[in-house]
């Protein structure tokens, strides 16, 4: 069974530039999650989804930031304009049921916004 | 709200050492999962073990040891005979199924096993 799957892998865009990040969750599985790795700041959640409605899109940093689930296969986030502040890895997870059970990753998108 | 500590940002050891790696937990909730994660260096983050706020008993799976102790608010995590295979950022994390809060994770401890 395919994992969650992120697209794409790398990304490397100059700053004021629209990017979108692309992920599959696992199917059959009804909460989606975006996390920021950081060095500075670690692994913070930036939104997530159930059964494709957001539930807590608090972390999201700026108005810049969005993010949709248009179905239960794919989901978008995305920056606009982008900033070099934005430069992360940006993980995508899903889990079966409630937000609070086990997250399975994605392998994550480096984005680097010069 | 939640909160975890990670206080060992990295930590270096030589093969076969025994180390541990340490996790304190906040939360006003008395029913919670805690969790350790792995993320070697090719970057995904791989699940290693949940458990849940009313089993404390002890959990070993080959090298690998978890010491939950409620008492202190820790959930260690402990590699016994460490090999360089093991060398990755270990994740501990924390989530709260009422109010379904999501995952909250430490900043991770970078762990180095030279050969």
């Amino acid at each position: 069974d395919a994992g969650v799957i992120q697209s794409p892998r790398h990304e490397v865009t100059e700053m004021g530039q629209e990017v979108t990040l692309r992920c599959k969750p696992i199917s059959g599985h009804n909460s989606l999650f975006w996390y920021r790795q950081t060095m500075m700041r670690g692994l913070e959640l930036l939104i997530y989804f159930n059964n494709n409605v957001p539930i807590d899109d608090s972390g999201m940093p700026e108005d810049r930031f969005s993010a949709k689930m248009p179905n239960a296969s794919f989901s978008t986030l995305k920056i606009q304009p982008s900033e070099p502040r934005d430069s992360a890895v940006y993980f995508c997870a899903s889990s079966p049921g409630q937000a609070s059970e086990k997250l399975f990753f994605g392998s994550g998108t480096q984005l680097s916004v010069l | 709200a939640q909160k975890v500590t990670q206080a060992q940002t990295e930590i270096s050891v030589v093969e076969k050492e025994d180390v541990t790696l340490d996790c304190v937990y906040e939360t006003r909730d008395t029913t919670y999962y805690l969790f350790w994660y792995k993320q070697p260096p090719s970057g995904e983050l791989v699940f290693l073990i949940r458990r849940n706020s009313f089993d404390e008993q002890n959990e070993i799976s080959g090298r690998y040891s978890w010491n939950f102790q409620k008492s202190t608010s820790s959930f260690n995590f402990t590699i016994t005979a460490s090999q360089v295979v093991d060398s990755a950022v270990y994740f501990c994390a924390l989530s709260v199924p009422s109010g379904n809060t999501p995952l909250v994770f430490g900043k991770g401890t970078r762990l180095s096993v030279i050969a």
